[in-house]
């Protein structure tokens, strides 16, 4: 089974800062798809960002981008000039044929 | 139109009561999806319809019946159900292209079981 795992339940950043919010993952499979959503205060999931593992080159949305090592099982989000709105909790997750799995979530705090 | 609809925002019951879920999407979607999410937890899927057919059962307690009447609608009908069941209730719909497609989500309904 997949397993995703996000050590950061908290992380703040100043507004119009970089911050970059980490995630692991464990699989066997070689052919898979990574996602990141958001869950601001309105409580829907929106997706922010997704990456094709066949892919080498880094998926790139705006001021979201991704850093995605899959020799390390890793697949880290980095929101560039912050701002206001993008202060939600983050999930990472995993896609199998099955299921979405997300992650526990990381609460991004942004400060004016 | 790029949203899914879920009603009510907000439900209170009893542990004896009868009540139901609804989401509704029409951006032909054939794959719907409940997921449970408890505070400051990951969502944790419950059941998946596809093409109106119950897909995925994640061994659900029978007090929570699915049904998929037509293609743009989804309910959840609860009953008898214990405090602990108290949580946001999301539907998600998809368009059933992989692995890469994308979920649409609505806000949920914040249950609290009494």
């Amino acid at each position: 089974a997949q397993t995703v795992t996000q050590s950061q339940p908290e992380m703040s950043v100043q507004e119009a800062e970089t911050v970059t919010l980490s995630c692991t993952y464990d699989t066997s499979e070689s052919d898979y798809y990574l996602f990141w959503y958001k869950q601001p205060p309105s409580r829907q999931m929106i997706l922010v960002i997704r990456q094709e593992a066949y892919k080498q080159q880094n998926a790139t949305e705006n001021r979201f981008s991704v850093n995605f090592q899959k020799a390390a099982k890793s697949f880290s989000l980095k929101i560039s000039d912050s701002q206001l709105g993008d202060a939600a909790m983050y999930f990472c997750a995993y896609r199998s044929a099955r299921q979405l799995t997300f992650g526990s979530g990381t609460q991004l705090t942004v400060l004016p | 139109d790029t949203e899914v609809t879920q009603t009510p925002k907000h439900l209170v019951m009893g542990m004896t009561n009868k009540k139901s879920l609804k989401c509704e999407q029409h951006m032909g979607h054939r794959a719907m999806y409940w997921y449970k999410q408890k505070a400051k937890k990951p969502p944790e899927l419950m059941f998946v319809y596809s093409y109106e057919k119950l897909s995925i059962n994640e061994s659900v307690p029978s007090r929570f019946s699915p049904e998929c009447p037509n293609s743009s609608l989804l309910n959840l009908h609860l009953h008898a159900l214990q405090p602990e069941d108290s949580a946001l209730y999301l539907c998600a719909s998809s368009q059933l292209t992989g692995r890469n497609e994308k979920l649409f989500f609505g806000s949920g309904t914040q249950l609290s079981v009494l």
